[in-house]
């Protein structure tokens, strides 16, 4: 009965592939994020879904494009990798502004 | 835009001590700030927040946070570190409306609590 899910867990790829993370909450909640973590652990949203709706789109390459099905699931599609796109990818949802961020275990990203 | 600095990179403590984790904040209006912990290859865990009443806020796993509206900080304590707690902590701030679904964070402080 994991709360917050990522699939998967380790991507392995090279340059110029294009891959897609999928994350599902089982919650209820309102509101779905993706966060990336480079490799000093330095965390930074990417984007966020309110009801399906894009609330936050930070400044990241077109080649990033988040798709959220329903509320329950929001999914990362990034074009064309590159090296510098290798980080660990969360996922995270919460009820709404104020409340407290739940956060899925991750997706290892390895671009070669 | 609202932000949190951790000033310490690193934290190092014997078990059965106090472990004090610092932050400070810079908002322009009411702060709304979290705390989060993350275990080794896992994902963040909250651990507490404050966003209004009293500056000493409990926690999960023992721990409290203390407000100090004054100083702009928002320290975690814990009166009795154990091993189990070395981890990488993370505190953070709610931006302001109209970006008020956004958290930002610190670059984190690891804590390593020695036996």
């Amino acid at each position: 009965d994991t709360a917050v899910s990522q699939t998967p867990k380790y991507l392995v790829t090279q340059m110029g592939n294009d891959k897609s993370i999928k994350c599902e909450q089982n919650l209820g909640h309102d509101t779905m994020y993706w966060y990336k973590q480079d490799s000093k652990k330095f965390l930074k949203i990417m984007f966020s879904y309110n009801n399906k709706e894009l609330i936050i789109n930070e400044t990241v390459p077109n080649r990033f494009s988040p798709k959220s099905p329903d509320k329950a699931h929001l999914n990362l599609h990034i074009n064309s990798l590159e090296l510098g796109d290798s980080a660990v990818y969360f996922c995270a949802s919460s009820k709404t502004r104020n409340y407290e961020q739940y956060f899925g275990p991750g997706t290892r990203l390895t671009v070669t | 835009a609202q932000s949190v600095a951790q000033p310490e990179d690193q934290v190092n403590v014997a078990e059965g001590n106090p472990l004090t984790v610092k932050c400070t904040y810079s908002v322009s209006g009411n702060p709304y700030l979290f705390w989060y912990v993350q275990y080794p290859n896992r994902g963040l865990q909250f651990l507490l927040k404050y966003i209004t009443g009293d500056n000493l806020v409990k926690g999960s796993y023992g721990f409290e946070a203390e407000f100090n509206k004054s100083q702009t900080s928002f320290h975690l304590k814990k009166p009795s570190a154990l091993v189990s707690d070395s981890a990488l902590y993370f505190c953070a701030v709610r931006d302001d409306p109209p970006n008020d679904y956004k958290l930002s964070f610190g670059a984190g402080t690891t804590v390593t609590v020695r036996a």
